[in-house]
């Protein structure tokens, strides 16, 4: 079964660079979450769409953004990097359509900022 | 947002049954309870979820008190590949994000 898809698995940039991470979801999918897990932390929620507008939105710094597109991928685009942000990034996909809401997460994209 | 809190570490014998709590104390009449894993930084899994009654499904079984306080994830034949963070969440009202708390670290051995 088709599952969530990240591009790029790993990332490595320096500090006030800029990055953008995309997910692709699951097909038939139309929320998007983000969440931020860094080192020997549990994740956190970042932000989330449905139907390509946001639906809620947590603990993201102003110098992140995100926006989902008409074919529900989604794309965060992270500014002026700090040694912080080194994270694991992870994207969930889910459907209003299930009523369990159960969120399906892809395999995570490695950022290292040095 | 209703708390959650597990212990944080627990072991298992390969084959014999894995039995994680979770206390929920101050859930809501409609918020659900869900449990994820993680296995070594790989993403998030989910395993099973329940409001009242008790769940089962291919991968475990959730027992929730009658007065919904507390819970216990149940892996009846637990193996090596099971070795994993695992997290009970508190699902909001009206929201579908997830809060995770710190997990219960499950350890299997041979």
């Amino acid at each position: 079964a088709a599952g969530v898809i990240q591009s790029p698995r790993h990332l490595i940039k320096e500090k006030r660079e800029t990055a953008t991470l995309k997910c692709y979801p699951i097909p038939r999918h139309d929320t998007v979450y983000w969440y931020q897990q860094g080192p020997g932390q549990d994740p956190q929620f970042l932000i989330s769409f449905y139907e390509k507008m946001q639906s809620d939105k947590g603990s993201i710094p102003d110098r992140f953004s995100a926006q989902q597109f008409s074919d529900y991928h989604s794309e965060l685009n992270m500014s002026s990097l700090e040694l912080g942000d080194s994270a694991l990034y992870f994207c969930a996909s889910s459907s209003d359509r299930s009523s369990s809401y159960e969120q399906y997460f892809g395999p995570g994209t490695r950022l290292t900022v040095t | 947002d209703a708390k959650t809190t597990q212990p944080p570490s627990m072991d298992c014998a390969e084959g014999r049954a894995a039995n994680l709590p979770c206390n929920h104390s101050t859930i809501s009449g409609n918020e659900y309870v869900y449990w994820y894993r993680q296995i070594h930084s790989q993403g998030p899994q989910y395993i099973i979820h329940g409001l009242k009654n008790n769940e089962t499904n291919e991968m475990a079984s959730l027992i929730i008190t009658e007065d919904r306080k507390s819970s216990t994830l149940i892996l009846p034949h637990a193996t090596l590949r099971d070795t994993a963070v695992y997290y009970c969440i508190v699902r909001v009202e009206d929201t579908d994000k997830l809060i995770f708390g710190t997990g219960t670290r499950l350890q299997v051995f041979p």
